[in-house]
């Protein structure tokens, strides 16, 4: 399998524009998450899906962010206006769930520059 | 809520030694704990999976251990090598719900 496929891998705008992050989870998997990893705050959580619903969406920040799965194959993160405090590395993960171990598996990750 | 820990933030050894890294984590009722491999500008790479019913596991080179009762994790790494020079960050997630909760990380360099 090609692994948890993430787009663009670098992306730079500037404040007020609309941000798109695009993911595509291992094929089988049932589960999607999407971190946002800083230098201040390291690692967070922003939202999780199951089986493509949204199931704790607590660590979104605001509602400029919001995170869409319309399949099993692919789910987005929007940013609508993009501030320079959403700069960060933002990644997406794809897991089998506890059905099986519980592994999260991540993507390359999409860095964020917003001028 | 459910903190983890891992100290030392940064260590630097010379190629061969033997190491640990260790992860703490305050809420004993977690379902497992993962460890972690990030490479500068790169993703995530799983290296080790504990359920909370195991004490340890073993791949190659790496052994991570898991003490539930003292909320604490470690991870060695026997005869290091210059490729071993990465991020360690350790997670748990807990029965109650899916995240995974990151400790900060330990910064490793193998010195040749």
């Amino acid at each position: 399998d090609a692994g948890v496929i993430q787009s663009p891998r670098h992306e730079v705008t500037e404040m007020g524009q609309e941000v798109t992050l695009r993911c595509k989870p291992i094929s089988g998997h049932d589960y999607l998450f999407w971190y946002r990893q800083t230098m201040m705050r390291g690692l967070e959580l922003l939202i999780y899906f199951n089986n493509n619903v949204p199931i704790d969406d607590s660590g979104m920040p605001e509602d400029r962010f919001s995170a869409k799965m319309p399949n099993a194959s692919f789910s987005t993160l929007k940013i609508q206006p993009s501030e320079p405090r959403d700069s960060a590395v933002y990644f997406c993960a794809s897991s089998l769930g506890r059905s099986n171990t519980g592994e999260l598996f991540f993507g390359e990750g999409s860095r964020l520059t917003v001028l | 809520k459910q903190e983890v820990t891992q100290i030392p933030a940064a260590l630097s050894v010379p190629e061969g030694e033997n190491l640990v890294l260790n992860c703490s984590f305050t809420d004993s009722a977690i379902y497992n704990l993962q460890w972690f491999r990030q490479d500068p500008g790169k993703g995530l790479t799983s290296l080790l999976l504990i359920q909370s019913s195991q004490r340890e596991q073993t791949s190659g080179r790496l052994n991570a251990s898991l003490d539930k009762s003292s909320g604490r994790s470690t991870l060695y790494i026997a005869a290091s090598q210059p490729g071993d020079s990465a991020t360690y960050l350790c997670a748990v997630s807990m029965w109650s719900s899916y995240k995974l909760i990151f400790g900060s990380g330990t910064r490793l360099l193998v010195r040749p």
